[in-house]
């Protein structure tokens, strides 16, 4: 069955430090997301993304996020200069439609967890 | 501004149980619901989609309801198993560019 891959799995950097968090999306999806999920808090909405544009992205994801799909098969996140409380788990989701058409079931990756010291 | 609430916060019940977990949100205008699983660590697992046109869905021993008039959404569980015990996320889909809003989650133990 398809899924969405992430990479690394876990990540610790240093505050100040650039970091690049990876996934690959099921392949006939063409609707991305990042969320992301700090201990015991609520999974959070950081982007959604399409057609090599960003389509909605919350008050979080200031300037110092980019989204970016380099190729056909990956879908990134870069966090430019890291804070402590960038530190959580970091979720990639996709779906095949919007919300407003069939098939707009996301499905998750299994989480990248950031740690920044 | 979409509000999700889920009850209660922690459930814990004896194996073979039926059991219900609730999602209540504040607006009304939503394309969708979903319903995830999220195991301690792991990544979340979608278990039921509905649409803002349906009022039900069910997969195996899992039932979801929707009642966008009172604002809620139910997750039924029938005869509950340890391998249930995880932690249950409503999530709604509010705007048409996919973005979810997740409740809390309820965390349910079963116990055998």
């Amino acid at each position: 069955e398809p899924e969405v891959t992430q990479t690394p799995s876990h990540q610790v950097t240093q505050m100040g430090q650039e970091v690049i968090l990876r996934c690959v999306p099921i392949s006939n999806h063409l609707y991305f997301y990042w969320y992301r999920q700090i201990l015991g808090q609520k999974v959070e909405f950081l982007v959604s993304f399409y057609n090599n544009e960003i389509s909605e992205k919350s008050e979080i994801f200031d300037d110092q996020f980019s989204v970016e799909r380099p190729d056909g098969s990956n879908f990134t996140l870069k966090i430019r200069s890291t804070k402590l409380e960038d530190s959580a788990m970091y979720f990639c989701a996709s779906s095949e439609a919007l919300p407003s058409q069939r098939n707009n079931e996301q499905f998750f990756g299994p989480g990248t967890r950031l740690t920044v010291l | 501004k979409q509000e999700v609430t889920q009850i209660p916060a922690a459930l814990s019940v004896p194996e073979g149980e039926n059991l219900v977990l609730n999602c209540s949100f504040t607006d009304s205008a939503i394309y969708n619901l979903q319903w995830f699983r999220q195991d301690p660590g792991k990544g979340l697992t979608s278990l039921l989609l509905i649409q803002s046109s349906q009022r039900e869905q069910t997969s195996g021993r899992l039932n979801a309801s929707l009642d966008k008039s009172s604002g809620r959404s139910t997750l039924y569980i029938a005869a509950s198993q340890p391998g249930d015990s995880a932690t249950y996320l409503c999530a709604l889909g509010s705007s048409n560019t996919g973005k979810l809003i997740f409740g809390q989650g309820t965390t349910l133990q079963v116990k055998p």
